[in-house]
């Protein structure tokens, strides 16, 4: 089974600024994806951005960006210009191609600061 | 709005009861995903159905199960409730292939008294 370790239990950004969330992962499998979804105060679970570990492209989605480092098992968002709404719990996971068990980390709690 | 409706939005109950939360997947979406929600265990995989069958089990109790409709609907029953089963409870909703996303709905919270 996959594991994923956030290391940042907080963090806090300007308004405009840009910031990076970090996560690291652990599994077995040759095939899998890599997720970042967003949860507001109002608890809904947002997809953020998604990456394909065969791709070595990394994603991006409007301001959101992924640095993606398949050997060091690292997947990093990085939010630019960040917006008041972006204040969130941010949740990395993981979900093998075999295996429909996706593993969220602990989470981000990210404020952005007016 | 993700398109996955779950009910009720919140409920509240007491120690051995059960209780029953409802979940509508995507229009076309076959998969339906459960998930836990709690503050000393994070985020929890539960169990998936897909198409009607169970496909995937995560780390659901025994005293917890559920059941994928003709329509593909899903009900998660949880019984015996003790103050520990006290969390956010998602549902979630893909096409059903392992490359789908998966899509949240609003979530149950649920209170054991």
């Amino acid at each position: 089974a996959q594991t994923v370790t956030q290391s940042q239990p907080e963090m806090s950004v300007q308004e405009a600024e840009t910031v990076t969330l970090s996560c690291t992962y652990d599994t077995s499998e040759s095939n899998y994806y890599l997720f970042w979804y967003k949860q507001p105060p109002s608890r809904q679970m947002i997809l953020v951005i998604r990456q394909e570990a065969y791709k070595q492209q990394n994603a991006t989605e409007n301001r959101f960006s992924v640095n993606f480092q398949k050997a060091a098992k690292s997947f990093s968002l990085k939010i630019s210009d960040s917006q008041l709404g972006d204040t969130a719990m941010y949740f990395c996971a993981c979900r093998s191609y075999n295996n429909n068990d996706m593993r969220f980390g602990a989470g981000t709690r990210l404020t952005v600061k007016p | 709005d993700s398109g996955v409706t779950q009910t009720p939005k919140h409920l509240i109950t007491a120690t051995g009861q059960r209780v029953t939360l409802r979940c509508s997947p995507r229009s076309g979406d076959l998969s339906v995903y459960w998930y836990q929600q709690s503050l000393d265990q994070g985020l929890q995989f539960l169990i998936q159905y897909y198409n009607g069958e169970e496909r995937a089990k995560g780390n659901i109790l025994e005293r917890f199960s559920a059941q994928q409709f003709p329509d593909l609907h899903s009900e998660l029953n949880l019984s015996s409730l003790e103050l520990g089963d006290s969390a956010l409870y998602f549902c979630a909703s893909s096409y059903g292939d392992p490359q789908d996303t998966q899509y949240f709905g609003p979530g149950t919270r649920l209170t054991v008294l």
